[in-house]
Formats: structure tokens, sequence, C-alpha cells
């Protein structure tokens, strides 16, 4: 079984560009999440989707953060403009319930902000 | 206080002995507990849940819950060079439909050959 899949793994850009990142939920995971992880610190969670549905997105700083899971699938994590401080990992997990006991993490996006 | 504490370590033990992680936590009506490991570049990985008071053995790994101290820890026993890691502890609420993971810090763990 294929696990979750994230692109691109690394991405370099200057401050004030956009961003965005994929994620691919493990087939069948109905719920999915956004996690960012800063050097040194525990993950912390940005968004969760029960299928399209965005139930808690009450950690993502809304003036430039954006997700979107348009089919209940794949999902994509915006930043515009990207700011020095948003360099970090970002990680995707998906769980095959609406319990958030049972995450698979995707391989992260490293992202730095120039 | 933050919701989930760990001692950031580094924590080092010699090969073959047993290495402790704790994990405290501040929300009192958390129903489930993870251990999730997690190699340097890589993502995390889930080791150990529990969801009782008391200990919980799967191989060389035991988790020990006690909700009354809010108190949660994991033993590494016969430490090997590849448990070298950063164990993550995570909590979850569970309640009133609020599933979500709250992560601590983290417990960096070096085995000594």
């Amino acid at each position: 079984e294929a696990g979750v899949v994230q692109s691109p793994r690394y991405k370099i850009i200057e401050k004030k560009q956009p961003v965005a990142f994929w994620c691919n939920p493990i087939s069948g995971h109905n719920t999915l999440y956004w996690y960012l992880q800063n050097l040194g610190q525990g993950p912390e969670l940005l968004i969760r989707y029960e299928n399209e549905e965005a139930v808690d997105d009450s950690q993502l700083p809304k003036d430039r953060f954006s997700a979107e899971r348009l089919k209940g699938v794949d999902s994509t994590l915006k930043i515009q403009p990207a700011e020095l401080g948003d360099s970090a990992v970002y990680l995707c997990a998906s769980s095959p319930s609406r319990s958030a006991d049972t995450q698979y993490f995707g391989p992260g996006t490293r992202l730095t902000v120039l | 206080q933050k919701e989930v504490e760990q001692n950031s370590g580094p924590l080092s033990v010699p090969e073959g002995a047993i290495a402790s992680l704790n994990c405290t936590y501040s929300d009192r009506v958390s129903q489930s507990f993870f251990w999730y490991r997690q190699y340097s570049g890589k993502s995390p990985e889930l080791i150990m849940s529990i969801y009782s008071n008391g200990d919980k053995e799967d191989g060389r790994f035991t988790a020990q819950l006690n909700k009354a101290s809010q108190y949660v820890s994991l033993l590494i026993r016969d430490s090997q060079p590849s448990d070298s890691a950063t164990y993550l502890c995570a909590v979850n609420p569970a309640n009133f439909g609020n599933e979500k993971l709250t992560f601590g810090t983290g417990t960096r763990l070096t085995i000594i050959p």
C-alpha cells in the first residue's frame, strides 16, 4: 500500500514569493491533516479535513495561508506571500477515520525562505 | 504552561541499558496518548499508543500512563543504536468532537555503543 505522498520534498524561495505544497493521502483515508514543524519542535496542526470539509482551521494563519481539498482526496497548502519565519517542514498526514488516533505522516516538504 | 511537555534532552544511554522518556500534559480530560519516533530528516512514525492507566508492552517498548498525575512515559529496554532518534509525545483530547493531536517538543535520544 502506498503511503502519503508529498511534493515537492524541498523548496527554496525568496521572501514575498508564493509557494504551494501538494499532498496525496493513503487511498481511502478521508481525514487529512497539514502540520507545520519548526526545527527542534513537535508538529503543530494547521488544518484538518474530513473529506472536502475543513473541520478545524483554527491554527491556520488565514492572512497568508490557504488550503483546499476540492474533491476530498488530494490537498494543496499555499502560502502567499511567504515570510522568513515560514521556513519549516510542512507535514501532511492522513487517517482512515475521523479519530485523530491513527495518523500516517508523509515525508514532508522542507521550505526555506531567503 | 505548555499543553504537552517533554524534557528536550539530549538523553544519552549506553547500548543495552533502559531508556526512560517522560511526558506531562495539561488537559485533564485527554483520552489518548501516543509516542512517535522521528529520525533526523524523516517524518514521525507511531510506535506506541495507550488509552488506560497502567503499562502497555510491545516488544522492547513499554508505555506507562498515569491519568491522575497527567503523566505518560516510554521505556525502551535493551537500547540499540537504531533507537537513536527524537521521541515525540502526543495527546488527543478526543472530547466534544475535538479530534487533534497535540505534540510535545520531543526528546532527543542517543544510544551510545
